[in-house]
């Protein structure tokens, strides 16, 4: 499985915009970029996925490299409760449609 | 939204008994769903894939006679830790995809974990 690369952590200050930054260098033509959250003490939560284009949802904005091989989520405002660790993975049939979860980027924001 | 809920929440057992997690989709049905675990600190792994009406498929390094996984449902997947032991002792998360699970382009729901403490 094509893997990727994300910061241990980032910290972002209330109300700021924040870009959590992903690469993926090895990504396959048949790989969808998915981005989820995992709260403290929850399970995962689906933020958005693409697979060329630009995305945007009410949670987030993906934006997509034209080569693919990398991808920024965008949160637009940040606040205390996006505090979370955010992980970027790519799913294509080769895995199952399972998800195969990295370290993620913890991000921190402070009021 | 689709929900998946999970019960229970938490549950402490003691060392050789049983624990039976459930894993529920509760407005659409899942012919397939996830079982990942969570060491503290660390990220999910994948345990296995639940489908139903078949046998489960487990991920290498998983003992399939040690956590007994039944679909018996298209809204229902259990997992039985049986015999715990303290190093059983994880977050447990199930997830089911919504929509045709052949579809990369599926999101994945998840359940909000089931803290087991094996004493």
């Amino acid at each position: 499985d094509a893997k990727t690369t994300q910061p241990n952590s980032m910290e972002s200050n209330e109300e700021e915009p924040v870009h959590l930054p992903c690469n993926h260098s090895t990504i396959s033509g048949t790989d969808y970029i998915h981005w989820y959250r995992q709260l403290p003490s929850q399970g995962p939560e689906y933020v958005i996925h693409g697979l060329t284009s630009n995305v945007n949802n009410r949670m987030a904005s993906l934006a997509i490299a034209e080569d693919r091989k990398s991808s920024t989520l965008i949160l637009h405002r940040a606040t205390l409760r996006d505090a979370a660790v955010y992980y970027c993975i790519l799913r294509n049939s080769n895995s199952g449609y399972a998800l195969n979860f990295g370290k993620g980027t913890s991000l921190l924001v402070t009021p | 939204g689709a929900v998946v809920s999970q019960h229970p929440s938490w549950v402490i057992c003691k060392s050789g008994t049983s624990v039976k997690i459930e894993c529920r989709s509760l407005d659409f049905q899942a012919t397939t769903m996830f079982w990942y675990r969570q060491f503290p600190k660390q990220s999910l792994m994948l345990m296995a894939t639940s489908n139903e009406g078949s046998k489960a498929t487990y991920e290498q390094g998983v003992e399939k006679d040690k956590f007994l996984i039944n679909h018996a449902s298209l809204t229902l997947s259990t997992l039985t830790v049986t015999s715990a032991h303290p190093e059983d002792s994880s977050f447990y998360i199930c997830s089911a995809p919504q929509g045709a699970v052949s579809g990369s382009n599926s999101p994945l729901h998840f359940g909000n974990g089931t803290r087991l403490t094996v004493t």
